[in-house]
């Protein structure tokens, strides 16, 4: 069964940092593209950023060069650092698999919260 | 940047059939997946590559991709129907997501 847990979430200041972590089982984890979905309260899903296999990443552009993803393939975790933390960035973040070759999120996790305020 | 646009909400009556329409341009040109999101609850696929259906999802769910517009289509539409649901494709290597449509079972 495939399984996705995220931890990490907090209330943050703004302009501070936290990591995110979403431990991954029931699958071989090194041989798919994972990826950061968020939804802020009450508002639609957001894509953030995807990892490939080799390790390739891609971010939406309202947190590029702020966040980093990556991945442990030793570890099966798909890890959200997020730096320079803004209002905006409020918002319940769901790890998710991308699956096959169309490009779809196959299975979410439950979710983290993540409350920038002051 | 690329957008997709959904109705913010539709209405259906129990056993009747529910379209959400999902727009973008030159979507057809690209997979479109759905998402079905309860309450509290994390979304769920519904629909990928445009038609497919993942096991567990029952067949009253079917989409269509042709155009600028995908649409998902509920048959027979039940109480336990009543969700959010969301469109996304890709633009190159960015995901994008449709604006959501609330559907309500009257």
């Amino acid at each position: 069964e495939v399984q996705l847990v995220e931890t990490g979430g907090d209330l943050i200041q703004p302009g501070g940092s936290l990591r995110l972590s979403c431990a991954a089982s029931g699958f071989v984890f090194s041989s798919n593209y994972m990826s950061w979905v968020r939804q802020a309260p009450g508002k639609g899903l957001e894509w953030v950023s995807i990892i490939y296999g080799d390790g390739t990443t891609d971010y939406t552009d309202s947190v590029k060069g702020r966040f980093i993803i990556s991945r442990d393939n030793s570890k099966n975790i798909v890890s959200l650092q997020m730096n320079s933390l803004r209002a905006e960035d409020t918002a319940v973040y769901f790890c998710a698999r991308v699956g096959g070759s169309g490009w779809y999120f196959d299975f979410w996790g439950q979710g983290t919260l993540v409350t920038v305020s002051s | 940047s690329y957008e997709l646009t959904q109705p913010p909400s539709v209405s259906v009556s129990p056993g009747e059939t529910a379209s959400i329409s999902c727009s973008g341009d030159k979507l057809g040109e690209r997979f479109a997946s759905w998402y079905q999101q309860r309450p509290g609850q994390s979304p769920v696929l519904v629909i990928y590559r445009d038609t497919e259906r993942p096991s567990g999802i029952p067949e009253r769910f079917s989409g269509s991709n042709s155009g600028n517009t995908a649409t998902l289509t509920i048959s027979g539409t039940q109480a336990m129907d009543e969700a959010d649901y969301y469109c996304q494709a890709w633009d190159s290597s960015t995901g994008v997501f449709g604006t959501g449509t609330k559907v309500t079972v009257l």
